[in-house]
């Protein structure tokens, strides 16, 4: 089983819609989540971390389930900016500094 | 000005070629990372310092040589690389020691072999 599995999608949705992504993991001792974004031909940049109570920031909101081992993003009232690549990253271990990188979910928000 | 830089931006490079990636932080952080970006694959970590050590090696090709002379600065030195090693090599830093610290990316080197 591969470490993480994210839908690769594309995901086309129109402006306003609601979109959500999963990305399972396999380790269940990987202990920090976080959400990147990732525009074309650019470099990755953090969205968001991913707290074990959920988090929000505002029209974004992460989710951990531990116990099934998933983590999500939901985009509430897409925007055009909203196109790119999510990728679900996560650390293993607490004080280990590698960040390990799902393949990516490629977004695209259409007028 | 961008917290991680790397230079140089696009590289073509013969087999037999020798050439040097550059990535320098300027966010004080004491980690440093190579990841490389092949075409619909994820991200793979390749090589990580901390504090100019490096602690992993995610069992990259002796081709790849990473060199790290100050927590500000990592290079990869490439040699005799394969058409296949053709990618976008990503250089992060982040603060070590911190579970929930971000890591930062520089724009990317993007090499082709020919």
């Amino acid at each position: 089983r591969k470490e993480v599995e994210q839908d690769p999608g594309p995901f086309n949705v129109p402006e306003g819609a609601t979109v959500a992504f999963n990305c399972t993991y396999s380790n269940s001792a990987s202990q920090s989540f976080f959400w990147y974004r990732q525009d074309c031909r650019k470099e990755p940049k953090l969205l968001m971390s991913v707290y074990s109570s959920g988090n929000e920031d505002g029209r974004f909101t992460a989710q951990l389930n531990r116990a099934s081992q998933y983590i999500s993003l939901l985009i509430r009232d897409s925007k055009l900016s909203d196109s790119a690549t999510y990728l679900c990253v996560w650390r293993e271990r607490p004080n280990n500094n590698d960040m390990r990188f799902g393949a990516g979910t490629r977004l695209t928000v259409k007028p | 000005e961008t917290g991680v830089t790397q230079t140089p931006r696009h590289l073509v490079m013969g087999m037999t070629n020798k050439k040097s990636l550059k990535c320098e932080q300027h966010l004080g952080h004491n980690a440093m990372y190579w990841y490389k970006q092949s075409a619909k694959k994820p991200l793979e970590l390749m090589f990580v310092y901390n504090f100019k050590e490096q602690t992993e090696n995610n069992s990259v090709p002796s081709r790849f040589s990473p060199e790290c002379p100050n927590s500000s600065h990592l290079f990869l030195h490439l040699h005799t690389l394969q058409p296949e090693d053709s990618a976008l090599y990503l250089c992060a830093s982040s603060q070590a020691g911190m579970a929930n610290t971000e890591a930062f990316f520089g724009q990317g080197t993007r090499l082709t072999v020919v």
